[in-house]
């Protein structure tokens, strides 16, 4: 296991809906970055966050919105939900030294009606 | 852009075969990191495996080795004597390195799915 944990688990949400996701990053990482994975395909990358600063953005709207706390753990908010934000989101904690290696949590499956 | 090709989307053998699973990438940056995760059914990625772009040694880890060619863009893994347990969606990925605009955020291969059977 990485020490990366997400909550919840599961969520299922209506179309137009707000969700918020969480994780709590490895010990000593202060780094925390966000993916969404579509069924079928490999993860794509929404941002980044670093000493609770955005510090980094994919292609992904203005509706996916993130915020860190002092304590690293992070979370993911995505307004007026779609269908097609029906996914897996994965958050990931690196150490800011080492950022190339990023050690995922266990994900979080969100289905929108 | 960066961009990651996992050509072979499925891939069944059986236990004790060896398999290799193709990684083809492209880049404009001149250092960059290559990666490949294990992704078992339970959903979590599994990091197995990190390259710098200036360290084209070959790495054999137990059972994995990983075939890094630079001159054809190529991040190759095979697993030697497979077995049932090695079954899950491998992604190979990419990184820039520190200074570009790409340091730290991950491309995704579209995965290759592993079937081990008995």
């Amino acid at each position: 296991e990485t020490g990366v944990t997400q909550s919840p688990t599961h969520l299922i949400k209506t179309r137009g809906q707000q969700v918020t996701l969480r994780c709590s990053s490895q010990s000593g990482h202060n780094t925390v970055s966000w993916y969404q994975q579509a069924l079928g395909q490999g993860p794509q990358f929404i941002f980044q966050y670093y000493r609770e600063e955005e510090n980094g953005r994919g292609n992904f709207p203005p509706r996916f919105s993130g915020l860190q706390f002092p304590n690293y753990s992070s979370e993911l908010n995505v307004n007026a939900l779609e269908l097609d934000d029906s996914a897996l989101y994965l958050c990931a904690s690196s150490q800011s030294t080492s950022l190339e290696t990023q050690y995922f949590g266990p994900g979080t499956r969100l289905l929108v009606l | 852009a960066q961009k990651v090709t996992q050509a072979q989307t499925e891939i069944s053998v059986v236990e004790k075969e060896d398999v290799t699973l193709d990684c083809v990438y492209e880049t404009r940056d001149t250092t960059y990191y290559l990666f490949w995760y294990k992704q078992p059914p339970s959903g979590e990625l599994v990091f197995l495996i990190r390259r710098n772009s200036f360290d084209e040694q070959n790495e054999i880890s137990g059972r994995y080795s990983w075939n890094f060619q630079k001159s054809t863009s190529s991040f190759n893994f095979t697993i030697t004597a497979s077995q049932v347990v090695d079954s899950a969606v491998y992604f190979c990925a990419l990184s820039g390195d520190a200074g570009g605009t790409s340091y730290g955020k991950l491309t995704f291969g579209q995965g290759t799915i592993l079937t081990v059977h008995p």
